[in-house]
């Protein structure tokens, strides 16, 4: 089945710098790449999300890239803000998987102000 | 607009106690979805179902049992609860299976087996 790896698994940034995560997928035939941010006591919320016929897709401050042929994709962060500390999960969907999705361990991103 | 709520927040069992983790959504999502999530080792699907009357298994289900009574309800059960089952566990829901369809999770039940 789909593996996905994630890197690192903290981050500490100055508040104004850029923060990137990134991820590994296993499964050639994933075609979904959503990316959750999870405060505090809550549950994850989807931040941004791309598809397979996408090689990059921006939102504000927040952007996230995919490299089939290397089956890895990232988030970036700039001008990062304490707000943005929370853990975020890259996840994979594979139709091999029944389009499940698949998520990699967490990354604890700290933003010092 | 609730989304999805779970009840309790935190519940402390001890072995071989059981107990039932309630989920309930009001988005008429058809899908619905049960992780749990422990330190640095991500979200596993422990049980999902696609409709009520239908449930399935997921990547971890030993040791849980669901139902699907109605569109809106998908309670959890643990029958004799374990130490390897403490946990997050959180509850999501989407409106098409995975794919291109964002799951809107509940804030989760922190749960310790002593």
């Amino acid at each position: 089945g789909e593996n996905v790896e994630q890197h690192p698994s903290t981050l500490s940034v100055q508040e104004g710098d850029s923060a990137v995560i990134k991820c590994t997928y296993s499964d050639s035939a994933s075609n979904y790449f959503p990316w959750y941010k999870q405060e505090l006591g809550k549950g994850p919320q989807l931040i941004i999300d791309i598809r397979s016929n996408v090689g990059e897709k921006k939102d504000q401050r927040i952007a996230v890239t995919l490299n089939k042929t290397a089956k890895h994709f990232s988030l970036h962060i700039t001008e990062t803000q304490p707000e943005d500390s929370a853990v975020y999960f890259c996840a994979a969907s594979s139709h091999n998987a029944g389009n499940m999705l698949t998520f990699g361990g967490g990354t604890r991103l700290m933003v010092k102000p | 607009n609730a989304g999805v709520t779970q009840t309790p927040k935190f519940r402390i069992l001890k072995i071989g106690q059981s107990m039932t983790l309630q989920c309930a959504q009001d988005m008429n999502h058809n899908y619905m979805y049960w992780y749990r999530q422990d330190p640095g080792m991500g979200l596993k699907l422990i049980y999902y179902s696609v409709g009520a009357g239908i449930t399935d298994k997921g990547e971890v289900p030993n040791g849980y049992n669901v139902s699907r009574s109605t569109t809106e309800d998908f309670p959890l059960r643990l029958e004799l609860a374990a130490p390897s089952q403490t946990s997050v566990y959180f509850c999501a829901s989407s409106k098409i299976r995975g794919a291109f369809s964002p799951l809107h999770f509940g804030n989760g039940t922190r749960l310790t087996v002593t």
